[in-house]
């Protein structure tokens, strides 16, 4: 089956730790993107990657990372200079040249 | 930026019964997004429309983009048209980025 999958489903961090969000998918698209949902909001762009090897920040980038190794694979680092990190993280990915995005299941997290 | 705005932000509905949501946008764009994210989080493309009416089961949008509108019909709601809709539109011409709404959370009551 093709998809997006991310893991895991909830995470728990202490704060001043960072914390890597995995995102993989098999569509064979070309980019990837990493959303940031809060309660009642809409989605906010954190990073986002066309091509292997290439990353621009989105809107809220500041105490995030990224790295673009591999086509399938876009993991998302939440470090310790995000200061209200406890949020639901959403990972997307889409056909080069179009802008309709497939979403995975997402990413609860929360910082204890 | 471009702005995109959704009303309402909340609606309750008795199953049954038909609604609109409605999703402004502050500039010409050449593509517009629904989606549907469920009780669980999970995002699914309802629509793609730059313009016109596409209709999908109960199910139907239309997009005036020359008014800078975009509506979305659910018409005979079930409990499992629960959740949240949002509509998405490119962040500038071309874009592959999105700019999302806020929302509108729809409850369906049996």
């Amino acid at each position: 089956d093709g998809g997006i999958t991310q893991s895991p489903k909830y995470l728990f961090r202490k704060e001043g730790q960072n914390v890597t969000l995995s995102c993989e998918q098999n569509l064979n698209h070309d980019a990837m993107y990493w959303y940031r949902q809060d309660p009642g909001q809409g989605l906010r762009l954190i990073y986002y990657s066309q091509i292997v090897n290439d990353f621009q920040k989105g809107d809220i980038a500041e105490g995030y990372s990224v790295s673009r190794e591999k086509k399938e694979s876009f993991p998302l680092t939440v470090t310790s200079a995000q200061k209200n990190p406890t949020a639901f993280y959403l990972c997307a990915s889409s056909i080069e040249g179009t802008d309709t995005q497939y979403f995975g299941p997402g990413t609860r997290l929360t910082v204890l | 930026g471009i702005q995109v705005e959704q009303s309402p932000p909340d609606l309750i509905l008795q199953e049954g019964a038909n609604s609109t949501l409605r999703c402004n946008f502050s500039d010409s764009v050449n593509n517009l997004q629904w989606f549907h994210q469920n009780p669980w989080g999970q995002l699914i493309n309802l629509f793609y429309i730059p313009s016109g009416t596409k209709q999908n089961g109960r199910l139907s949008a239309t997009t005036v983009a020359t008014e800078r509108y975009s509506l979305l019909y659910i018409s005979s709601s079930q409990t499992t048209d629960s959740g949240v809709y949002f509509c998405a539109v490119p962040a500038q011409g071309g874009s592959e980025k999105l700019v999302f709404g806020k929302g509108t959370k729809l409850t369906v009551n049996p």
